[in-house]
């Protein structure tokens, strides 16, 4: 069955880095895209980022641009996220998801359980 | 704010039917047969519940059912069951994002 699970999440303090990871399993990661899509608490989903099966093609949401790095290394079916100038309003549960179909424009699929992300001093 | 607007709230007893309305644009729901609806109970990850407007994935009740009409989207549940109460998201893929998603619907079943 499709699992995803999220890792790297924590409390950090403003203006610094995070990498958040994403492994994957239960399916043939490389042939699909991903996305991450966050929740900041007790608000809706706002999608960050989107890579393409091959990692070639990466999009990004306006709000995180230049400062998120989406990667991902298909040989440990692993999915990533740097975050670099961490804001308050970053602070968020961070999901991973599955592109359904593994197209770019179908929305996603299986989600993982998420990481909390908390930026404070 | 969000791309697509939902109502806050819709509310209905046992084995009566609700629908949650999700209005976009000519650049998102108008525009493409892209419409995902999610059910997410509290402190879970987000379920796919109807796909590419109306299509159901495997292993999902047949009481959730879609439909598009020009701008706006629409989530049926009929039925009503206790474990139906949850917040229902919309999504769609629009001209500018490859996903945009409306602000929840917290459905309460009485």
């Amino acid at each position: 069955q499709v699992q995803l699970v999220e890792s790297g999440g924590g409390v950090v303090q403003p203006g610094r880095s995070l990498r958040l990871s994403c492994e994957a399993s239960g399916f043939t990661f490389s042939t699909y895209a991903m996305h991450w899509v966050r929740q900041a608490p007790g608000k809706g989903l706002e999608w960050v980022a989107l890579i393409s099966y091959d990692g070639d093609n990466k999009y990004y949401a306006d709000s995180v641009r230049g400062r998120f790095t989406i990667s991902r290394d298909n040989s440990k079916n692993t999915l990533y996220l740097q975050m670099h100038t961490l804001r308050a309003e970053d602070t968020a549960v961070f999901y991973c998801a599955r592109a359904l179909g593994g197209t770019y424009f179908r929305g996603g699929d299986f989600w993982g359980q998420g990481t909390l992300v908390t930026v404070s001093s | 704010q969000f791309a697509l607007t939902q109502p806050a709230s819709v509310s209905g007893s046992p084995g009566q039917s609700i629908t949650i309305s999700c209005t976009g644009t000519s650049s998102d729901v108008g525009a493409y047969n892209y419409v995902s609806w999610y059910q997410q109970h509290p402190g879970k990850a987000p379920k796919l519940v109807i796909s590419d407007v109306s299509h159901r994935p495997a292993g999902v009740s047949n009481r959730f059912s879609g439909s598009k009409s020009g701008n706006t989207a629409s989530l049926t549940i009929s039925g009503l069951q206790p474990e139906d109460e949850a917040t229902y998201y919309c999504s769609s893929y629009t001209s500018s994002s490859p996903w945009v998603f409306g602000g929840g619907t917290k459905l309460t079943v009485l």
